[in-house]
Parts: C-alpha cells; structure tokens; sequence
C-alpha cells in the first residue's frame, strides 16, 4: 500500500503565478482534505472532497480550489500567488465510514518568489 | 471561535516521562488526536480519544476530559527518535476528517 502520495514534493513560483498540486489517497479512501501549514505553526484546514464535491472549507480565499477525480485522487489549485501562500501544503486522506485517522501525505513544498 | 492551544516547546531527558497537555475551544467536537511530525515529514497518528478517559497504546497514552476542554498526550521511556513536533488536533463536524490543529509543541528529547 503506497499510502498518501502527493506531487511534487517542491516547488518554487513566482509571485502572480498560478499552481496545482497533487494528491492520490490512501487505497480504499474516499475523503481527501488539504491543509497549509506555515512554518513552525500547525496545519490549517483548507477544504475537504467527498463524490467529487467541496464538502467544507475552511478560512481561505477563492484564489485556492479544487477538484476531486472520480478515483478520488485530488488536486489544490492556487490563483495569484503571494509570497505569504509559502508552505508545506499536505493532504489527508480517510475513509468516510467510521470515525478513523486521517493519513497525511508527505506535502508539497511550496516557495513562491 | 476555534482554539487550541498547547506548549511551543519542551524539554525531556531520554529514559524519562513526559506530558504534553491540550485545551481546545471549538464549535464541534467528534474526537480528539494526536499527530507526530518530524521536521519536513507529513504528520504521523498517535492516538485518539472520543469518551473522556485514558487510552494507552505502548510507550504513549493519551487523556480525554471533554467537560474540561483538556487532554494530554503522555511519553513513556524517551527515547532521542521521539524528538519530533505532537500535532493536538480536534476533528470538528460530524463527518469527514477536517481537524482544527493547534500550534505543535516541539519536543526535543536529550540524552
């Protein structure tokens, strides 16, 4: 089982430019979330996917959506890039059913210049 | 409002015993986790609790105290590789896996 595998693992965009990152989840898991985690703060939560639809969202701008594929693999789609949107972006991956853990990918290392 | 808070950093001498201690405030409450993640790797599932009480997994154990807002994450026998970031993490809403994450408290572990 490969786990959460996410592409690339870094990337460096200038300032203006627009970026997507991407997530496969874990094999028999069908949610998919994304969250930005700033250096030295804990992950932020930026949306979540379920049946290829935005479920919920968390406190961000428009610049950042998404899209879920119908074998769940995900992608963070990020507009006119700041330099403040510099940060480990990582996806998480579960199973709708049941109250488990989430798995979270190894993150896409994200510089904008 | 969504908070949570925990230590930024603490110190430990390997062999020992140490408690990360947790408070949240958030609109929702379905479950409480902990994470390890160390420097440049995803975040990695310790424990979770969902009832108030202990659950004990190993080295590491993890207390729930809904009414209080309050849990902590206990480290038995440190050792130098448990020195990494512990994620507290409350999973809001009744579906799904969005958490609300606190800061991470860095744990460095001395020998």
């Amino acid at each position: 089982d490969a786990g959460v595998t996410q592409s690339p693992t870094h990337l460096i965009k200038t300032r203006g430019q627009q970026v997507t990152l991407r997530c496969s989840p874990k094999s028999g898991h069908d949610t998919v979330s994304w969250y930005q985690q700033a250096l030295g703060q804990g992950p932020q939560f930026i949306f979540q996917y379920y049946e290829e639809e935005e479920r919920q969202r968390g406190n961000f701008p428009d610049r950042f959506s998404g899209h879920q594929f119908p074998n769940y693999s995900s992608e963070l789609n990020v507009n006119a890039l700041l330099l403040g949107d510099s940060a480990l972006y990582l996806c998480a991956s579960s199973r709708e059913q049941g109250l488990t853990e989430a798995f979270f990918g190894q993150g896409t290392r994200l510089t904008v210049v | 409002g969504q908070n949570i808070d925990q230590p930024t950093e603490m110190t430990a001498t390997e062999g020992a015993i140490v408690q990360i201690n947790c408070t949240y405030q958030t609109s929702g409450f379905n479950g409480l986790f902990w994470y390890q993640q160390h420097a440049g790797e995803a975040p990695t599932f310790l424990s979770y609790n969902v009832l108030d009480g202990l659950e004990e997994k190993g080295r590491f154990s993890s207390f729930l105290s809904r009414s209080k807002g309050y849990s902590y994450l206990l480290l038995k026998e440190l050792q130098m590789k448990d020195s990494a970031s512990y994620l507290c993490a409350v999973r809001d809403g009744d579906y799904g896996q969005n958490f609300v994450f606190g800061p991470g408290t860095r744990l460095s572990v001395l020998p």
